[in-house]
């Protein structure tokens, strides 16, 4: 099992710019979830899946878009790239959110 | 949401000695992970523990969820064991909600 893979690990982007960071799973998870970690904090809610064709918003959702067609794989778009989207990214899978969650390695990305 | 705060926000230690790290929230929780985050920035589970009590190793924790807290003890510290460690809890659909974490160095 690979377990959680995040792709790219780093990317630079001009302010304006869209992006879709990739997140899939091989452990037939059913919950899968995106973070945001900024300098000093935890991690933030950005979007959530509760199976395929099931999406709903965290706590930080705005400036980001989601969709699930599969049950591996969870894309996180950043529809045009601000400065205040500079931030490490997290993606993460479970069987369902009440149950242990897995974290891929993470993208840092950089809007300038 | 559910509150989640981490004591203490920092914390240096010699190699060899014993640490405990506490984690209070606000409500009722059916999820509670413990992380650490290593250096390069890899989260870690190291336990999932919505009550109860578990080891693994050097490190251990406790949930006492009618008191809305958890505790991680680890003990012989080691180098290897600095980095931030997280407490994170769910009630629901919603994810985890993280705390700010505790940065704990190991100094040889």
């Amino acid at each position: 099992n690979a377990g959680v893979t995040q792709t790219p690990k780093f990317q630079v982007l001009k302010t304006g710019q869209s992006m879709t960071l990739q997140c899939a799973q091989d452990m037939n998870h059913e919950y899968m979830s995106w973070y945001r970690q900024d300098p000093g904090m935890g991690l933030r809610l950005i979007h959530y899946s509760v199976g395929a064709g099931i999406t709903d918003q965290g706590e930080v959702p705005n400036g980001y878009n989601v969709s699930r067609s599969t049950t591996e794989d969870f894309p996180l778009r950043l529809l045009s790239a601000a400065p205040s989207q500079t931030s490490v990214y997290f993606c993460a899978s479970s069987y369902s959110s009440t149950l242990e969650q897995y974290f891929g390695p993470g993208t840092r990305l950089t809007v300038t | 949401g559910i509150q989640v705060e981490q004591s203490p926000p920092d914390l240096i230690l010699q190699e060899g000695a014993n640490s405990t790290l506490r984690c209070n929230f606000s409500d009722s929780v059916n999820n509670l992970q413990w992380f650490h985050q290593n250096p390069w920035g890899q989260l870690i589970n190291l336990f999932y523990i919505p009550s109860g009590t578990k080891q693994n190793g050097r490190l251990s924790a406790t949930t006492v969820a009618t008191e809305r807290y958890s505790l991680l003890y680890i003990s012989s510290s080691q180098t290897t064991d600095s980095g931030v460690y997280f407490c994170a809890v769910g009630g629901g659909a919603d994810g985890l909600t993280f705390g700010k974490g505790t940065h704990l160095i190991i100094q040889p």
